[in-house]
């Protein structure tokens, strides 16, 4: 299995424009989640997905949207990118997410550059 | 807002020795986990603890979920240079899925 994928790994934006970051898991799992980490900080939730059609914000939503067409694909959206948004951004799945004992599976990441 | 405030920030030990990292919190949490992440990489979960109180051991790292889930900690014996990376806790509260991330703890082990 190949787990958690994301496409692409790095890329460099200019300012205002707009990108979609590619996340794919083939684990069959329901939950998938979207988070940036910034140089040497932890993860901060940017939307998550209980399953296909469901999404919600977490705790750093503005300027980015996220669909959920299929189980397997989770894509995220930047409109108008930002230098605010300059970050490495990593994609999750997880089973169940009930957050007792299911374990997140997280891809390699994306490092992206707004200049 | 949840936080979940990890302590030391940094940590560079000499091979053999021994550390504690801390994960603390004002909210309750129904589960903690720990993650290492190397550079380049993504996290990996190294343990969940659920009940409070609960000790989990994983070789030479023992985890720890404080009595009432608000605290949490990472003991490493005899640190190899192995051992080196971005210790992450993150914790999920009762009936959400979202998980608050800690602030990191970033180990460096000496040869």
């Amino acid at each position: 299995n190949a787990g958690v994928t994301q496409t692409p790994k790095f890329r460099i934006l200019k300012i205002g424009q707009s990108m979609t970051l590619q996340c794919t898991q083939d684990m069959n799992h329901n939950y998938m989640y979207w988070y940036r980490q910034d140089p040497g900080m932890g993860l901060k939730l940017i939307y998550y997905s209980v399953g296909a059609g469901i999404t919600d914000k977490g705790e750093v939503p503005n300027g980015y949207n996220v669909s959920r067409s299929t189980t397997e694909d989770f894509p995220l959206r930047l409109e108008l990118a930002a230098p605010s948004q300059t970050s490495v951004y990593f994609c999750a799945s997880q089973r169940r997410g009930t957050g007792l004992v299911d374990t997140q599976y997280f891809g390699p990441g994306t490092r992206l550059t707004v200049l | 807002t949840q936080l979940l405030e990890q302590s030391p920030q940094f940590l560079s030990i000499q091979e053999g020795e021994n550390l504690t990292v801390y994960c603390n919190s004002s909210s309750v949490f129904s589960s903690l986990q720990w993650y290492r992440q190397e550079p380049g990489e993504g996290p990996v979960l190294l343990v969940t603890v659920v009940t409070g109180g609960e000790v989990k051991k994983l070789k030479r790292l023992t985890f720890q979920f404080g009595d009432a889930r608000k605290d949490s900690s990472l003991h490493i014996t005899a640190a190899q240079p192995g051992d080196t990376g971005l210790y992450l806790c993150a914790g999920a509260s009762t009936g959400t899925y979202k998980y608050i991330f800690g602030t990191g703890t970033r180990l460096k082990v000496l040869a």
